[in-house]
């Protein structure tokens, strides 16, 4: 079975400055989630998707982040602008059901903000 | 928040077992324990999660307390791929990961 993908791994872009991530699911896993993980800590979710409707997304900053799922397949995450702080890894999750069987995570996208 | 409570790090020696504590006092009776690991530069992995009973799969086996209130991962014959970080998690089924600090283990050859 095919696990998380995400893309990039890695990328550094400058302050102000805006940035994408892609992650593509595990087949037939109608939960999708985003995390963000700051270097030294545990992840952190930021948003939690259902098919393509949006769950939880009470973490998320939402001055400078968005996501969508649409068509409830492969979702976006992404920072307009992008600050210092944002740097982190960005990992992609997804589930069966809510929190439920299959809970995989992707490796992730580094991002580096200089 | 995260609920559960967890030594920094620890040291284990290759082919010895590797026994991680977790503290979570505040446990309700509908939460599971759950134990993902990180290696570097990776995702987090499912390792075990127990409600009551101890719980044994082909990576690991969780001890609970009979009162809940603390639990052990035992890896038990640690090898040097098994250095990573190592989270503890209680949680209620169909809620969100809550992740801490974790412990990071350092299995040493």
């Amino acid at each position: 079975e095919a696990g998380v993908a995400q893309s990039p791994r890695y990328k550094i872009i400058e302050k102000r400055q805006s940035v994408a991530f892609w992650c593509n699911p595990i087949s037939g896993h109608a939960t999708l989630y985003w995390y963000q993980q700051i270097l030294g800590q545990g992840p952190k979710l930021l948003i939690q998707f259902q098919n393509n409707g949006v769950v939880d997304d009470s973490q998320l900053p939402k001055d400078r982040f968005s996501a969508e799922r649409l068509k409830g397949v492969d979702s976006t995450l992404k920072i307009q602008p992008a600050k210092l702080e944002d740097s982190a890894v960005y990992l992609c999750a997804s589930s069966l059901a809510p929190g439920g069987y299959g809970y995989t995570f992707g490796s992730g996208t580094r991002l580096t903000v200089v | 928040d995260a609920k559960t409570t967890q030594p920094p790090s620890m040291d284990c020696a290759e082919g010895r077992a590797a026994n991680l504590p977790c503290n979570h006092s505040t446990i309700s009776g509908n939460e599971y324990v759950y134990w993902y690991r990180q290696i570097h530069s990776q995702g987090p992995q499912y390792i075990i999660h127990g409600l009551k009973n101890n719980e044994t799969n082909e990576m690991a086996s969780l001890i609970i307390t009979e009162d809940r209130k603390s639990s052990t991962l035992i890896l038990p014959h640690a090898t040097l791929r098994d250095t990573a970080v190592y989270y503890c998690i209680v949680r209620m089924g169909g809620n969100q990961f809550y992740f801490g600090t974790g412990t990071s283990l350092t299995v040493i050859p």
